[in-house]
């Protein structure tokens, strides 16, 4: 496709419950972003990859969230035992690079609930 | 602490009305400025992207400007379109090995007939 491709769309999981959100990024896009958008704020940065390495992970709320880009194209970030505050938009976006004036493109997100 | 605040949080306007959005930043050190539009329920999407030596950028109706010394930006929208309604969020780009992005919370612009 021509765009970031997220998928599922939407998401409901009981609390305890893992979840996979999936990411298929711009077709020779070096970089990748995770961010979490909760209810009238702005994203704020989960991790970054370029290729299949993981740069930067400092955003990841806890151990409960990980993501992995195995073969530097599609990534996906797993959320283990989901509490309530972990519903939000999780949003991605690549960039052909990774400098800073680079455009970045995003998808429209996952929305998960936990309930 | 790198930190994007924007005003109004909100704003609500009459279709044809121009109008124009405020941005302040503490972002060190700072690589450029961008303002995304976010439709309800989409991804962000680019409207301008400025470095330190720009002081304007057009795209359309949309006009952004930077003060890098008083850390300022501002989006005016001229002729206001129902399309309009949407969140305008403010992104900073802090220097450093790769494309680390500082987001406002956005402002939530209504475009009423």
């Amino acid at each position: 496709g021509a765009g970031v491709s997220q998928s599922p769309r939407y998401k409901v999981a009981k609390r305890g419950q893992d979840v996979a959100l999936r990411c298929d990024p711009i077709s020779g896009h070096v970089s990748l972003f995770w961010y979490q958008q909760a209810l009238g704020q702005g994203p704020e940065f989960l991790t970054y990859f370029q290729n299949e390495a993981q740069l930067d992970k400092s955003g990841l709320p806890s151990d409960r969230f990980f993501a992995e880009r195995p073969e530097g194209s599609v990534s996906t970030l797993k959320i283990q035992r989901t509490q309530q505050e972990d519903s939000a938009v999780y949003l991605c976006a690549s960039s052909f690079e990774g400098s800073h004036n680079s455009p970045l493109h995003f998808g429209n997100g996952t929305r998960l609930t936990v309930t | 602490k790198n930190q994007v605040e924007q005003s109004p949080q909100s704003l609500i306007i009459l279709e044809g009305k121009n109008c124009t959005l405020q941005c302040n930043y503490t972002v060190s050190p700072f690589s450029n400025l961008r303002w995304y539009k976010q439709d309800t329920g989409r991804g962000p999407v680019s409207l301008t992207i400025m470095t330190f030596s720009e002081n304007t950028k057009s795209n359309g109706r949309y006009t952004a400007t930077l003060d890098a010394d008083t850390k300022q930006s501002s989006l005016h929208i001229t002729a206001s379109q129902l399309s309009d309604s949407a969140s305008y969020i403010c992104v900073v780009s802090a220097g450093g090995g790769y494309n680390k992005l500082i987001f406002g919370a956005g402002t939530r612009l209504a475009v009423h007939p």
